[in-house]
């Protein structure tokens, strides 16, 4: 069946650094991939998207490429903040009723 | 942009007792709403699909007679956890599926509640 894999956590990171979170998926047919953020104490947020392949999905300086020959979508910033210490879920989609999330990551940013 | 709201998010109650979830969906109408269960550490696991005026659909595994799940109205979907025990402690998230039209849909999550089972 369907399924996402993602880099096992927690990372911990000192501001400004170079993120990269690892996701690969398996799935049937051609799903959307979506990275999903999770803040302390709150639901879940859609960060970014991406519904074929090469699209590339940015949001808040995240990036993340659609990329079909590996089956992956890693989740990128170039200098992350304090502020963006939150769980991170890939997740992929070939319909809304079946959206299949990733373990998620752990990202703690240090001063 | 569209809000869904999670109420109450936080419960505490004793073993037996039943605890009803809402999830509603502020400034938009909802034919399809999700319910989720996320274990510590763990993803998000759904858990049943809620469309407004019929039955949900249960996933595999998830008892239905144990997590009632009612979606009468556009806006609104309630999960009831009956009969509570301390393993249905856990984080219950909902989203609710917005659709402008039949290629432009988006889920927006609502901020989940934490049961405590004691």
């Amino acid at each position: 069946g369907d399924s996402v894999t993602q880099m096992e956590g927690p990372v911990t990171l000192s501001e400004e650094a170079f993120l990269t979170i690892n996701c690969t998926y398996t799935a049937t047919g051609y799903p959307s991939l979506f990275w999903y953020v999770q803040y302390p104490g709150e639901g879940l947020q859609l960060l970014l998207k991406a519904t074929k392949a090469d699209d590339k999905g940015s949001n808040k300086g995240f990036e993340a490429t659609y990329r079909k020959e590996t089956t992956s979508f890693h989740l990128e910033k170039g200098s992350v903040q304090v502020s963006d210490s939150a769980v991170y879920f890939c997740a992929l989609s070939t319909s809304y009723d079946k959206v299949i999330f990733g373990p998620g990551t752990s990202l703690s940013v240090i001063p | 942009g569209a809000v869904v709201s999670q109420h109450p998010s936080r419960v505490i109650c004793k073993s037996g007792t039943s605890v009803k979830i809402e999830c509603r969906s502020l400034d938009f109408q909802a034919t399809t709403m999700f319910w989720y269960r996320q274990f510590p550490k763990q993803s998000l696991m759904l858990m049943a699909t809620s469309n407004e005026g019929s039955k949900a659909t249960y996933e595999q595994g998830v008892e239905k007679d144990k997590f009632l799940i009612n979606h009468a109205s556009l806006t609104l979907s309630t999960l009831t956890v009956t009969s509570a025990h301390p393993e249905d402690s856990s984080f219950y998230i909902c989203s609710a599926l917005h659709s402008w039209d039949s290629h432009n849909e988006k889920l927006f999550f609502g901020s989940g509640t934490q049961l405590s089972v004691l």
